[in-house]
């Protein structure tokens, strides 16, 4: 198993440019989840899914959607990016969706807005 | 609110000392808490979790951590240190969003420093 993968690692935008950040698991997982990592701060949700075709906002959702047409895949696209932005994103995917159920992570997205 | 409070910001120990990473949790129930590790330029990876089967919990790589109640601790030991160890320690409470969905709330991180 791959477990879960993400696509690219770094990313390099302009002000106001989109795109979409790729995250697919290979575990068969009804639960995924974005999140983007600070400094300093920790992790903060920013979307989820509870399955194929059923997504909901986190914590910081303002700037991103998702949408999630497969099990496996959980893009999550900036619509125009902004400084504010800059994070190194992370993907998550878990089998049970209750508090004991392990997480398992995917590498990150370093993304820089300029 | 459920939270975790990491104490300190950055540890330094030498090779084959022990290993203290301390967190306090607040919540008013029997929560599940997990350590994550991320190298540098990596992802994160479990440690271990304590989801109230045990209060030691042991994880990978030599770790293992201690659920105190009276305490409000879930401190992360191990007995020797390696160079390999040297990485950014997450402390993680998780919790039910007002939608029912288990996200996880993460403390502000350990970084542990090693030196030969």
């Amino acid at each position: 198993n791959a477990g879960v993968t993400q696509t690219p690692k770094f990313q390099v935008l302009k002000t106001g440019q989109s795109m979409t950040l790729q995250c697919a698991q290979d575990m068969n997982h009804e639960y995924m989840s974005w999140y983007r990592q600070d400094p300093g701060m920790g992790l903060r949700l920013i979307h989820y899914s509870v399955g194929a075709g059923i997504t909901d906002q986190g914590e910081v959702p303002n700037g991103y959607n998702v949408s999630r047409s497969t099990t496996e895949d959980f893009p999550l696209r900036l619509l125009s990016a902004a400084p504010s932005q800059t994070s190194v994103y992370f993907c998550a995917s878990s089998y049970e969706g209750v508090s004991t159920d392990t997480q398992y992570f995917g590498p990150g997205t370093r993304l820089t807005v300029l | 609110a459920q939270s975790v409070t990491q104490l300190d910001s950055h540890v330094s120990v030498s090779e084959g000392t022990p290993v203290l990473l301390r967190c306090n949790y607040s919540s008013s129930y029997s929560p599940s808490l997990f350590w994550y590790v991320q190298h540098p330029n990596k992802g994160l990876q479990l440690l271990l979790k304590y989801t109230s089967a045990a209060t030691l919990v042991k994880g990978i790589n030599g770790f293992e951590a201690e659920f105190k109640k009276s305490e409000t601790s879930f401190h992360l030991t191990k007995p020797s240190a390696h160079m390999s160890d040297a990485a950014e320690y997450f402390c993680v409470v998780s919790v039910t969003w007002h939608t029912g969905f288990q996200k996880l709330v993460f403390g502000t991180g350990t970084r542990l420093l090693v030196s030969p």
